[in-house]
């Protein structure tokens, strides 16, 4: 079973409309999650993480933590084309504290 | 603002080369990192260091070894540069605030080995 699992996309999703991406994780001891949004050329740019099971707002962005499930979720309204990139889940490793990232979802917003 | 910087965004070299690849962040950040990333294999991890003069594997070290003589600086070296070392390089520190350690990355570099 892969560690940090997403779906590889791409999503689509219209302008002004909610774009939801998900993430699963193996490791039952992980604490801390994060999201980060990679454009196409460019690095990983830290966006929202989170700790605790439940809800974490931050603009228009909300990342969504269920450890019983063992997933995180990112949610984004009122999304716009410049939010069109790869986003990659991030889990750290109860085991060894490593950070282990997702393959990420590409993200499309259509104008 | 954390500033993660790599010394190329882009760099071209030879088979057989050996090639340094510079990271030098500016936060006074303990642990420092080296990934590549390629299509359909996402972020691998090289190697890291928690301190000065101390390094760990990563999941795929083979052909690479690194150095950390000052904190602020971790360089990236590949001993003798092969065509399935081209691949985009990103470097990333960290620091432990709240009980939490985040990564921020650096620019990256895309190498390529001819």
């Amino acid at each position: 079973q892969k560690e940090v699992e997403q779906n590889s996309g791409p999503l689509s999703v219209p302008e002004g409309a909610i774009a939801s991406l998900n993430c699963t994780y193996s490791d039952r001891g992980s604490q801390s999650f994060f999201w980060y949004r990679q454009y196409s050329g460019k690095s990983p740019e830290l966006i929202m993480s989170i700790y605790s099971n439940g809800d974490k707002e931050d603009g228009r962005f909300t990342a969504q933590l269920n450890k019983a499930s063992q997933y995180v979720s990112l949610l984004i309204r009122d999304s716009q084309p410049s939010d069109s990139a790869t986003y990659l889940c991030a889990v750290r490793s109860g085991r060894d504290d490593k950070i282990i990232f997702g393959k990420g979802t590409r993200l499309h917003i259509l104008p | 603002d954390v500033k993660v910087t790599q010394s190329s965004r882009y760099l071209v070299k030879r088979t057989g080369e050996k090639v340094f690849l510079e990271c030098v962040q500016d936060m006074d950040h303990e642990n420092m990192f080296w990934y590549r990333q390629d299509p359909g294999l996402g972020l691998r991890l090289i190697y890291f260091s928690y301190d000065v003069k101390m390094k760990e594997k990563g999941d795929i070290p083979e052909g690479y070894s690194v150095s950390r003589e000052k904190k602020e600086r971790f360089s990236l070296i590949l001993e003798s540069a092969s065509t399935n070392q081209t691949s985009m390089y990103l470097c990333a520190s960290s620091f432990l605030q709240g009980g939490v350690d985040t990564q921020y990355f650096g620019p990256g570099t895309r190498l390529t080995v001819l």
